[in-house]
């Protein structure tokens, strides 16, 4: 059981927009940055959005994240087949003094 | 460009020890704090240990607390995990990745290796 809670799945259609939601407490999202990973298959996490919302250099502008309180969302817009992949959030847990992961969520584009 | 090479992954019985390294090229490796993250097959990523620059923070997940040892030789830009006490449930793909924070509550992996696979069976 994930401390940072993610739906399993999600899908969406081509050129359509999904939203991916991680929702945690006041000990890691509530006061920490949140960062989000995508993950191909096969292939070691990529870094996608970092400080909530912040893009590293490479990484579509067609991915962007947010935060309100407990909770943060990664949205991806005008999806593409190869953006199917895994996606995890993860954040600094004061609690835990740790870093924590949400289980993960598998986006499939229909 | 940055590299992280992951070695020393392996088939070890339950009880024993392993030790991974993790070769770090293309950047000034003391200047950065490092990680070491798994993933057990099929399932997701599980945050491991965590050094800073100087090797003078170090932070363990509960589930390796007390068995593993993370350390760092920044004069080989080398990374470590020295794995002890091994259990079936330690079985996955070990990542190294960099962190791009300057402190704890920053934390976030901007390069990743290859992984290497640590399989706990008798």
């Amino acid at each position: 059981q994930s401390v940072l809670t993610q739906p399993p799945s999600v899908s969406g259609a081509p050129r359509q927009r999904v939203t991916i939601s991680c929702s945690g407490s006041s000990s890691n999202i509530g006061n920490n940055a949140v960062n989000w990973y995508q993950q191909l298959p096969g292939k070691p996490p990529k870094l996608l959005i970092y400080y909530d919302y912040l893009l590293p250099s490479g990484v579509s502008g067609r991915f962007s994240g947010s935060k309100s309180g407990t909770s943060a969302s990664l949205a991806i817009s005008g999806l593409q087949s190869d953006d199917e992949a895994d996606y995890y959030c993860a954040t600094w847990d004061g609690s835990l003094n740790g870093l924590v992961f949400g289980g993960g969520t598998k986006l499939t584009v229909l | 460009q940055v590299q992280l090479v992951e070695s020393g992954g392996g088939l070890v019985k339950p009880g024993g020890s392993l030790r991974l390294s993790c070769e770090a090229s293309g950047f000034t490796f003391s200047d950065y704090y490092m990680s070491w993250i798994r993933q057990a097959p099929g399932k997701g990523l599980e945050w491991v240990s965590y050094i800073s620059d100087s090797g003078h923070v170090i932070y363990y997940a509960d589930s390796v607390k007390g068995r593993f040892t993370i350390s760092r030789d920044n004069g080989k830009n080398s990374l470590s995990l020295l794995m002890r006490s091994l259990r079936a449930e330690d079985t996955a793909v070990y990542y190294c990745a960099r962190d791009d924070g300057k402190a704890a509550a920053d934390t976030h992996f901007d390069h990743w290796g290859q992984g290497t696979l640590v399989t706990v069976s008798s």
